[in-house]
């Protein structure tokens, strides 16, 4: 398997633009989590889903953000409007069982100017 | 949430065995204990995670407390490619909440 695949790899947009993150968790992994990178707030769990379904986004920052998995091999989180202070790495995961181990994407750093 | 407490850096020499500590006394007796390093610009990869007896794999052992307060990640021989952030996290209710981490230097 390819391991978790994130697009693109590097992003930068004007402030005020929409942005959409893409992720494919691998195959038969029935978990999928996106995380946020900042210096000054370490890594953050922003929602995660089972079987599709969002269980928990309590980590969402605000209304700006949203997070959807029409199948359960594709994921998008999207920032409309984007604002400087969203740019950090954001990772994907998945995994086939939580408490086990979870795979973790390359990234993908978002620069809002 | 229960919190982990790491020392913010270590360094150790190359080839030379690195024991990571972990403080996490307010655990309770569901949480899981995991750890996970990232590497520099790539994303966290799993080490190893235990929940009450000790635990060996490939990459590391981990060793926990009776009382499970705390927690010592060991890696047998570091080498330069075992430099890296490293994060100990208490599992709980399908969720890893990363803490600031420790961040591991190995000189040649």
């Amino acid at each position: 398997d390819a391991g978790v695949i994130q697009s693109p790899r590097h992003e930068v947009t004007e402030m005020g633009q929409e942005v959409t993150l893409r992720c494919k968790p691998i195959s038969g992994h029935d978990y999928l989590f996106w995380y946020r990178q900042t210096m000054m707030r370490g890594l953050e769990l922003l929602i995660y889903f089972n079987n599709n379904v969002p269980i928990d986004d309590s980590g969402m920052p605000e209304d700006r953000f949203s997070a959807k998995m029409p199948n359960a091999s594709f994921s998008t989180l999207k920032i409309q409007p984007s604002e400087p202070r969203d740019s950090a790495v954001y990772f994907c995961a998945s995994s086939l069982v939580p408490v086990n181990e979870q795979y973790f994407g390359p990234g993908t750093r978002l620069t809002v100017t | 949430d229960a919190k982990t407490t790491q020392p913010n850096s270590m360094e150790s020499n190359e080839e030379e065995p690195v024991h990571l500590p972990c403080n996490h006394s307010t655990i309770s007796g569901t949480d899981y204990i995991h750890w996970y390093r990232q590497l520099p610009s790539q994303g966290p990869e799993y080490v190893i995670h235990g929940l009450t007896s000790n635990v060996n794999n490939r990459m590391a052992s981990l060793a926990i407390a009776e009382d499970r307060k705390s927690s010592t990640l060991i890696l047998h021989r570091a080498t330069l490619r075992d430099a890296a952030v490293y994060y100990c996290i208490l599992f709980a209710g399908n969720m890893l909440t990363f803490g600031g981490g420790t961040r591991l230097m190995v000189k040649p």
